[in-house]
């Protein structure tokens, strides 16, 4: 099994729903990653998770609140975001967490905020 | 900021023919270089990468540069299919001590293959 899966795969919320999007993987990694990405535009980093402990944050508003609950899962827990967080929020994992670990991306989540 | 972008947004080839994606970085430092294909409505998919003490890495039907004299990265495409059409990134990353890393993608070009 070398897939990220992510649910929901469409998300439509208002500013004043709480929703989480999640994120699977089965391949062993010990490091995986939230990036946020725009249309048409590169994926940002949000956040890296190593062995289950939060490692990066990169200035993420608090409306963002991650979570791993054990070395295979992921959440993004949302609250009170605003229509320009609408964007595909995509998860990835690797084996470890260093400069040459290659990245296993899910699909994503498309996220819209009404 | 240091950065890594592209000299050509847009790409558009015809089908059998060799594609070549160029893409510019500007931190020296950068020790470790990805390609990664993103087909519409999917995550990015690694497709080869390249380690600064090369500079040339092949793989099926694609061929990856380096010149770091010029900061300069290409990604060639032979024999290119329609089922290539994506957008391709460059990416760059090098260690900034123990495990603190970061992975900067480029803008992206899009590849069009017409049959």
């Amino acid at each position: 099994d070398t897939e990220v899966t992510q649910t929901p795969k469409h998300l439509v919320m208002g500013m004043t729903n709480k929703k989480s999007l999640k994120c699977e993987q089965h391949m062993g990694h010990r490091a995986m990653y939230w990036y946020k990405q725009k249309a048409k535009k590169p994926p940002e980093l949000m956040f890296v998770y190593s062995y289950e402990k939060l490692s990066i944050n990169e200035s993420v508003p608090s409306r963002f609140s991650p979570e791993c609950p054990n070395s295979s899962l992921l959440n993004l827990h949302l609250h009170a975001l605003q229509p320009e967080d609408s964007a595909l929020y995509l998860c990835a994992s690797s084996q470890g967490l260093g400069a040459k670990e290659k990245l296993f991306f899910g699909s994503g989540t498309q996220l819209s905020v009404l | 900021g240091e950065s890594v972008g592209l000299h050509l947004p847009t790409l558009s080839v015809q089908e059998g023919d060799n594609s070549i994606i160029n893409c510019a970085y500007s931190n020296s430092a950068s020790d470790y270089f990805i390609w990664y294909k993103q087909e519409s409505g999917k995550g990015p998919q690694f497709i080869i990468d390249i380690r600064s003490n090369m500079d040339k890495r092949q793989g099926q039907r694609v061929t990856v540069l380096l010149n770091k004299t010029v900061k300069h990265l290409s990604l060639q495409i032979a024999a290119t299919q329609p089922g290539d059409s994506a957008v391709y990134f460059c990416a760059e990353t090098y260690s900034r001590g123990g495990s603190n890393y970061k992975l900067t993608f480029g803008k992206g070009t899009l590849l069009t293959v017409n049959p």
